[in-house]
């Protein structure tokens, strides 16, 4: 499979825990979005990263959200002492190049806070 | 002001139509422009994409993009039950971010 790989697809966690969602581009494709998605609502921008550069992270909140794509290995998203309000569809979407390739989207990551 | 603006719908159309969706977006320096259909509990997918003013086609599909305007808009021609879905238009910014406008409910009723 060939596709934009996110793990895990759920992933249930208490209040004040820590969530890691991984993404694995497309082969070929250096660039990664990451964008939260809220039942009945559109796609909410986070994070643009390349290879070891976060080149866009206007949409992630400042305390707690954090994002990396080292240089080998996947991409990660990472909350901390999460909250209810932080349940939502994750999606990361790759691309080979800058923002006029399309992007390819991985199946997600649905995050549950209880 | 949102980035990408889309009606939200529901928009009903019967099976067989011509389905039209619109977009605007407010970053002039935009230069990329996208569409997306996603099911209901699924990732989006890539329908087309569009870079210079007029109408691009792919099948039944048609992407139509103003610059000047700022407006780009997708047609579905013989409309067909499978088609209902949510359509999200995205828009790559001058700063090559990728923005996703809320998405158009679409339904085609038999």
């Amino acid at each position: 499979n060939a596709g934009v790989m996110q793990n895990p697809r759920h992933l249930v966690r208490r209040r004040g825990q820590e969530a890691r969602l991984r993404c694995s581009p497309m082969k070929g494709h250096s660039h990664v979005y990451w964008y939260r998605q809220l039942p009945e609502e559109g796609l909410k921008f986070m994070v643009y990263l390349q290879k070891e550069n976060i080149i866009d992270e206007s949409g992630m909140p400042k305390e707690r959200f954090s994002a990396e794509f080292p240089k080998e290995g996947p991409s990660i998203l990472r909350i901390q002492q999460v909250v209810r309000g932080d349940s939502a569809a994750y999606f990361c979407a790759s691309s080979p190049g800058t923002g006029d390739s399309p992007l390819h989207f991985g199946n997600g990551t649905r995050l549950t806070v209880t | 002001q949102k980035e990408v603006e889309q009606n939200s719908g529901p928009l009903s159309v019967p099976e067989g139509a011509i389905a039209s969706l619109n977009c605007t977006y407010s970053d002039r320096g935009s230069q990329s422009f996208f569409w997306y259909r996603q099911y209901s509990g699924k990732s989006p997918e890539l329908i087309m994409f569009i870079y210079s003013n007029g109408d691009k086609e792919d099948g039944r599909f048609t992407a139509q993009l103003n610059k000047a305007s700022q407006y780009v808009s997708l047609l579905i021609r013989d409309s067909q039950p499978s088609d209902s879905a949510t359509y999200l238009c995205a828009v790559s910014s001058s700063a090559s971010k990728i923005i996703f406008g809320s998405g158009t409910r679409l339904s085609i009723r038999p």
